[in-house]
């Protein structure tokens, strides 16, 4: 079956250590993004990629940095720079080209920092 | 810059009884519109979208959404909702030719029996 597994699904860290998120589609999708979910603030755009090798930050980058080395996978690094990383964290995938095409969502990764 | 405005933070509606979840958008021109469903602990599930066409669009779990550009809103419906629909439903806004969206802060549904 395709679609989008992230792992783990939880995760604990101590502050001030860097964590790697993990985000990987087999639905051959070239865009791809991160998004930080906190309760009651909606889904807030990290970083995304539209093609292997580039990536562009979204509204809440800082404190975070990503890769795109494979169409397949695109991870996401929480570092210590990061004030508040206790959160949920959705990756999801989508085509481009055309006019626009819809996201599809990994199950998440819940990281809390203590 | 386009935003998303769900007014109500939660929803609680009787098992059976019919469901509308606002959803209004700013942006300067036609964009594209989405809903998804979120249940606890668990990533987003796309119900319907709206690209173009009829402004009526049929999704999956037998909701709709109808796109009133006069209103700039684009409102989910459901004639029945069953437990199973308890979960919290987002909407969001993309421009054309450009996959960036933006989402709304979200509506908690809770059904009660």
């Amino acid at each position: 079956d395709g679609g989008i597994t992230q792992s783990p699904k939880y995760l604990f860290r101590k502050e001030g250590q860097n964590v790697t998120l993990s985000c990987e589609q087999n639905l051959n999708h070239d865009a791809m993004y991160w998004y930080r979910q906190d309760p009651g603030q909606g889904l807030r755009l990290i970083y995304y990629s539209q093609i292997v090798n580039d990536f562009q930050k979204g509204d809440i980058a800082e404190g975070y940095s990503v890769s795109r080395e494979k169409k397949e996978s695109f991870p996401l690094t929480v570092t210590s720079a990061q004030k508040n990383p206790t959160a949920f964290y959705l990756c999801a995938s989508s085509l481009t080209g055309g006019e626009g095409y819809e996201q599809y969502f990994g199950p998440g990764t819940r990281l809390t920092v203590t | 810059a386009q935003s998303v405005t769900q007014p109500d933070i939660h929803i609680t509606v009787s098992e059976g009884a019919s469901l509308e979840l606002r959803c209004n958008y700013s942006y300067g021109a036609t964009p594209y519109l989405f809903w998804y469903v979120q249940s606890p602990g668990q990533g987003l599930q796309l119900l319907l979208k709206y690209f173009s066409g009829d402004t009526l669009v049929q999704g999956i779990k037998g909701f709709e959404a109808e796109f009133k550009r006069s209103q700039s809103s684009f409102n989910l419906r459901k004639p029945s909702v069953h437990w199973s629909d308890a979960a919290e439903y987002f909407c969001a806004v993309g421009p054309r030719g450009y996959q960036k969206v933006t989402f709304g802060t979200g509506t908690k549904l809770q059904v009660i029996p």
